[in-house]
């Protein structure tokens, strides 16, 4: 079973929309962490939130924000009036301290697109 | 500056040929590990260490060789590399196996095996 799913394979917004990236996760630990990448055209892996189990708040960066709820088991990325930089590919993963955290588990991600 | 280092960023190799694929760390983590990303796939981890001399295997393991002597190296190695094993491979280090911090990843080696 996927521990953490990504429905969405690709999503083309126009500059300047809101676009949300759905990740929902599956665990039975009560302590594990969340976090989402960013993989742009380059190639690298870049960080962009950490997040545990026991903070529930959501939290906002510039124009990313992320609602994070437990009793849905998801941990969604929202980016604000879009901008063509933000094209890339977006990694949700999941790290659990039941597994000693060795194991990050991670989405097949989302490539987001957007046109100008 | 704290990074993570893969060598090389491209390689074309022939089936069957040996080769390794290097990974250095200066944050003195104690994790380090190797995914391979594929189409469709997301990251998937090949092998894992938490420690010098210490290695298990992840979720695809076959067909690699990792090891673990020095805390900063941590090197993949593919005795008799196969077309399946075309990918973009990442290498990663964290603190305490990446419970409650984020993994530094190299920039990527992209492997084609012909």
């Amino acid at each position: 079973a996927q521990k953490v799913t990504q429905a969405q394979t690709e999503i083309s917004v126009v500059e300047k929309e809101d676009v949300t990236l759905d990740c929902v996760y599956e665990t039975r630990d009560t302590t594990y962490y969340l976090f989402w990448y960013k993989q742009p055209p380059s190639g690298e892996l870049v960080f962009l939130i950490r997040r545990n189990s026991f903070d529930e708040q959501n939290e906002i960066s510039g124009r990313y924000s992320w609602n994070f709820q437990k009793s849905t088991s998801s941990f969604n990325f929202t980016i604000t009036a879009s901008q063509v930089v933000d094209s890339a590919v977006y990694f949700c993963a999941l790290s659990e301290e039941g597994n000693t955290g060795n194991q990050f588990y991670f989405g097949t991600g989302t490539s987001l697109t957007v046109i100008p | 500056e704290a990074q993570v280092t893969q060598n090389p960023r491209y390689l074309i190799t022939v089936t069957g040929k040996k080769l390794t694929v290097t990974c250095s760390q200066n944050m003195n983590h104690e994790y380090m590990s190797w995914y391979r990303q594929d189409p469709g796939l997301g990251l998937r981890q090949i092998y894992y260490s938490m420690n010098v001399e210490v290695t298990d295997k992840g979720d695809v393991p076959e067909g690699y060789k990792v090891s673990r002597k020095e805390k900063r190296n941590f090197p993949l190695i593919l005795e008799s590399p196969s077309p399946n094993q075309t990918s973009l491979y990442f290498c990663a280090s964290g603190d305490r196996g990446l419970l409650n911090t984020e993994a530094f990843f190299g920039q990527g080696t992209r492997l084609t095996v012909v």
